[in-house]
């Protein structure tokens, strides 16, 4: 099955700074990776994806990379504000629009992601 | 916009005792997922339904078990109940033909004793 690694798992920055995080993946058949931030004891809120066919996309102060051939995909924060402060995970899933399966999300361990003023 | 609704969204139970939680998706969306998350960790996928029908499987214990019925909501019933299952709840809903989005509820926290 699908495995993804995550790092770092703490990251602290300073205000306006811009913060990095980065995933690896081992499913050459995965296709979608999403990004999501979650705040302690609540939802998992997706806030970017890319998808296999496009390298790069950008929205806004955050962007995500995905370089297919090294099996890695990296998040892009700039301009870091405090409420940016959360654990963001990556994730990775195989789904291509099967009505039969896919699209599980496997996720990444967490970075737990601190902006300090 | 609507989102997805769990229900309940804290539970107490004992040991040996069995749950049920609920889950309504997005509307129009035709796939649940649900995962579990347990202190400090990531979401691991347990089980999801696409049109009613199970369509993928994960690490769910065979104690555990799910449905989606005809409205598209889903039902995950949790039996013989041990402590290390206490953990957070997720339910997660995508429109198929919409994409590969997964939107999460506010996830039910069951705490086991």
């Amino acid at each position: 099955g699908e495995n993804v690694e995550q790092h770092p798992s703490t990251l602290s920055v300073q205000e306006g700074d811009s913060a990095v995080i980065k995933c690896t993946y081992s499913d050459s058949a995965s296709n979608y990776f999403p990004w999501y931030k979650q705040e302690l004891g609540k939802r998992p809120q997706l806030i970017i994806d890319i998808r296999s066919n496009v390298g790069e996309k950008k929205d806004q102060r955050i962007a995500v990379t995905l370089n297919k051939t090294a099996k890695h995909f990296s998040l892009h924060i700039t301009e870091t504000q405090p409420e940016d402060s959360a654990v963001y995970f990556c994730a990775a899933s195989w789904g291509v629009g099967l009505t039969g399966g896919g699209n599980k999300l496997t996720f990444g361990t967490g970075t737990q992601l601190k902006v300090e003023l | 916009a609507a989102g997805v609704i769990q229900s309940p969204r804290h539970l107490i139970k004992e040991k040996r005792e069995t749950a049920t939680l609920k889950c309504y998706p997005i509307p129009r969306h035709d796939t649940v997922y649900w995962y579990q998350q347990g202190p400090g960790q990531d979401p691991q996928f347990l089980i999801s339904f696409y049109e009613k029908m199970q369509s993928d499987k994960g690490s769910i214990p065979d104690r555990f078990s799910a449905q989606q019925f005809s409205d598209y909501h889903s039902e995950l019933n949790m039996s013989s109940l041990e402590l290390g299952d206490s953990a957070l709840y997720f339910c997660a809903s995508s429109r198929l033909a919409g994409g590969y989005e997964q939107y999460f509820g506010p996830g039910t926290r069951l705490t086991v004793t």
